[in-house]
């Protein structure tokens, strides 16, 4: 059973850095890409960026020059982060398992979710 | 901001059939990437109901159906049952945006 987990802080202040981390179970990460996908309360998700098996990295164009993502694969971890946390950041953060060809993929599953909230 | 559009809201009574929409351009589903469907219900994290256009996983109901028809798509509910009321929204490809894209999303409420 493939399953995913999303930990971090519940609260960051404005201009700080968020570091998240998404423990995966059930699949390797030498095989399989996990997203990043958030989503602001009481609106659609966004997507934020991907790790391929192969390390390769994507970002959404938007926030591409404030997130970092990277993998390891030896602790089943993913780990995303964002600088300059701004209060239109507050939402829910999840990750989610990558199924099929990039640009055809949907995610499945999802992680619960942790949701931040950024505020001073 | 979504690229993908879908209805705020659709009701419908139990037994009903309700259909939603998601309509794109053609740098995403008229380009002919694939489109698939999550259902969102209160508090919990988005669940995969459709994918590659018209497939259901396992466990989920024949009762949920989708189709794609030029830079759009639509999710069907027949039977419409009170456990079927949530949010359900679109994804796709934008090869303008080179990433994956959400619909606005459509709350449904069973009446």
């Amino acid at each position: 059973q493939v399953t995913l987990k999303e930990s971090g802080p519940v609260l960051v202040k404005p201009t700080e850095t968020l570091t998240l981390t998404c423990n995966v179970s059930g699949f390797s990460l030498s095989s399989g890409g996990v997203s990043w996908i958030r989503q602001p309360p009481g609106k659609a998700p966004e997507w934020l960026a991907h790790i391929f098996s192969n390390d390769e990295e994507l970002y959404s164009t938007s926030l591409k020059s404030r997130l970092t993502i990277s993998k390891d694969t030896s602790k089943s971890q993913v780990v995303l982060s964002m600088t300059n946390m701004d209060p239109v950041d507050t939402a829910t953060y999840y990750c989610a398992r990558l199924v099929g060809l990039w640009s055809y993929n949907c995610f499945d599953p999802w992680g619960q979710g942790t949701l931040v909230t950024v505020s001073s | 901001q979504s690229v993908l559009t879908q209805p705020p809201s659709v009701s419908g009574a139990p037994g009903q059939r309700v259909t939603l929409s998601c309509t794109g351009s053609s740098s995403n589903i008229g380009a002919g990437y694939d489109v698939h469907w999550y259902q969102q219900l209160p508090g919990t994290a988005p669940k995969l109901l459709i994918y590659g256009n018209r497939n259901r996983p396992s466990g989920v109901p024949d009762r949920f159906s989708a189709s794609k028809s030029g830079t759009s798509a639509s999710l069907a509910i027949t039977g419409l049952q009170a456990e079927d009321e949530a949010d359900y929204y679109c994804q796709s490809y934008d090869s303008s945006l080179s990433g994956s894209v959400f619909g606005t999303g459509t709350k449904v409420t069973v009446l």
